[in-house]
């Protein structure tokens, strides 16, 4: 079974501060993705990637930065935090795309103040 | 764009009896697969089962099945046997053929299972 790990596990900072959010899965899927979830609107799809070097934008992308710098480790990227963006923040991969099930990380949850 | 909508929010039932959950889409695709995931007490996200549009038999995974109704863009999740652990958060979602994108998903219904 597939094995995604995030870190850190909470994060809490500043309006305006930085902020980095880590992925990393092990076994060897080519795609991965960053979601929030917030209460009211569910899993979003903020970015996704299907290979080292590779980015897309998803639904929610604004405020948002993200770099997938090997096959197994995908960061997101929050460069002037604002409280809207407070939320918890689930990364997952998967083989390929179409029908292939995605596998979740246990989630960061990020706080703003 | 596509669009998935859960409109059960809650839903309370008796250990060993089944649970039916609904779930409908939005898709101009003719191609797409539809997902359901379950979310612990804890948070974690957990693959349950999977339909593809283009087969018309419903998929079974253990105690899980759909109910797949092409004609009404309707995908429910039936849980027979239901035990306390059943007890999540499900999420129905789906992703069409030719979009390498990821999930559009539903905002979720709560299932509680009591003794």
């Amino acid at each position: 079974e597939a094995a995604v790990t995030q870190s850190p596990r909470n994060k809490v900072t500043v309006t305006g501060g930085n902020v980095t959010l880590s992925c990393r899965q092990t076994n060897s899927h080519n795609y991965m993705y960053w979601y929030r979830q917030d209460t009211g609107h569910g899993l979003r799809l903020i970015h996704y990637s299907y290979g080292a070097g590779n980015l897309q934008i998803g639904d929610v992308p604004d405020g948002y930065k993200a770099t997938r710098t090997t096959q197994e480790d995908f960061f997101l990227l929050l460069e002037l935090a604002s409280p809207s963006q407070t939320s918890l923040y689930f990364c997952a991969s998967s083989r390929l795309g179409g029908r292939d099930e995605q596998y979740f990380g246990p989630g960061t949850r990020l706080t703003v103040l | 764009a596509q669009k998935v909508t859960q409109t059960q929010t809650s839903i309370s039932v008796v250990e060993k009896t089944t649970v039916t959950m609904d779930c409908v889409y939005e898709t101009r695709d003719s191609s797409y697969f539809l997902f359901w995931y379950k979310q612990t007490a804890s948070g974690e996200i957990v693959f349950l089962i999977r339909q593809d549009s283009y087969k018309k038999e419903n998929a079974t995974v253990g105690h899980y099945s759909l109910n797949f109704q092409k004609p009404k863009s309707s995908i429910g999740l039936i849980i027979t046997a239901t035990q306390i652990e059943d007890s999540a958060v499900y999420f129905c979602a789906m992703r069409v053929y030719n979009y390498a994108q990821g999930l559009t998903f539903g905002l979720g219904t709560r299932v509680s299972v009591f003794p």
